[in-house]
């Protein structure tokens, strides 16, 4: 089992510009989440889905946009990037209250 | 408003020794409690959890405490080895909410010297 992973591990982008995060699980968890950890910060929930083809919103989710058409699978989207949007990105799934991370994503925004 | 706090962003201690780490919440609707270790350039990974029906629970050289009253919940490393040292980030949750997010705190980065 690879458990959780994420694409790419580094990006940059400059300001305005858009990409694309992708999540995959091979646990067949129902409940996937978006974080991004900053200094002093913690990790923040983006958006979070319970199940294939539904997504809510979390503490910061503003800029950001996500979808699950696979149950498999949980995409986080920025539309126009901002340097506020420089961070470390983590993706986590779970059946039950432990979650599982990602290896994470380092995104700078230029 | 942050639900949970971690007051320590650092803490050093000697290998060998007890390492403690603290956590405090303000919900009192959080009913399950979780304690992460995190590697630098990797995923948080899941060290062990209470539940609030419990007070203790322990999984070899950690144990963790949890005081309802005081809403405190510690981390006990004994003996810390050098290989603890890591970031350990302290997260809640509502067990009954849908979706069961949990909430972090800043996180504690634990140095072991040899």
């Amino acid at each position: 089992n690879a458990g959780v992973t994420q694409t790419p591990k580094f990006r940059v982008l400059k300001t305005g510009q858009s990409m694309t995060l992708l999540c995959a699980q091979d646990m067949n968890h129902e409940y996937m989440y978006w974080y991004r950890q900053d200094p002093g910060m913690g990790l923040r929930l983006i958006h979070y889905s319970v199940g294939e083809g539904t997504t809510a919103k979390g503490e910061v989710p503003d800029g950001y946009n996500v979808s699950r058409l696979k149950k498999q699978n949980f995409l986080l989207g920025l539309e126009s990037a901002a340097p506020s949007q420089t961070s470390v990105y983590f993706c986590a799934s779970s059946y039950g209250p432990v979650q599982y991370f990602g290896p994470g994503t380092r995104l700078t925004v230029t | 408003d942050q639900q949970v706090k971690q007051n320590s962003p650092s803490l050093s201690v000697q290998e060998g020794r007890i390492s403690i780490l603290n956590c405090d919440y303000t919900n009192s609707m959080f009913d399950y409690f979780l304690w992460y270790k995190k590697y630098p350039a990797e995923g948080p990974t899941f060290l062990i959890s209470i539940s609030s029906i419990k007070d203790k629970n322990e999984d070899g050289r950690f144990t963790v405490f949890l005081n309802k009253s005081a809403k405190h919940l510690s981390l006990h490393i004994v003996p810390s080895q050098p290989g603890d040292s890591a970031v350990y980030f302290c997260a809640a949750s509502e067990t009954g909410n849908q979706g069961g997010k949990l909430i972090f705190g800043q996180g504690t980065e634990l140095s072991v010297k040899p």
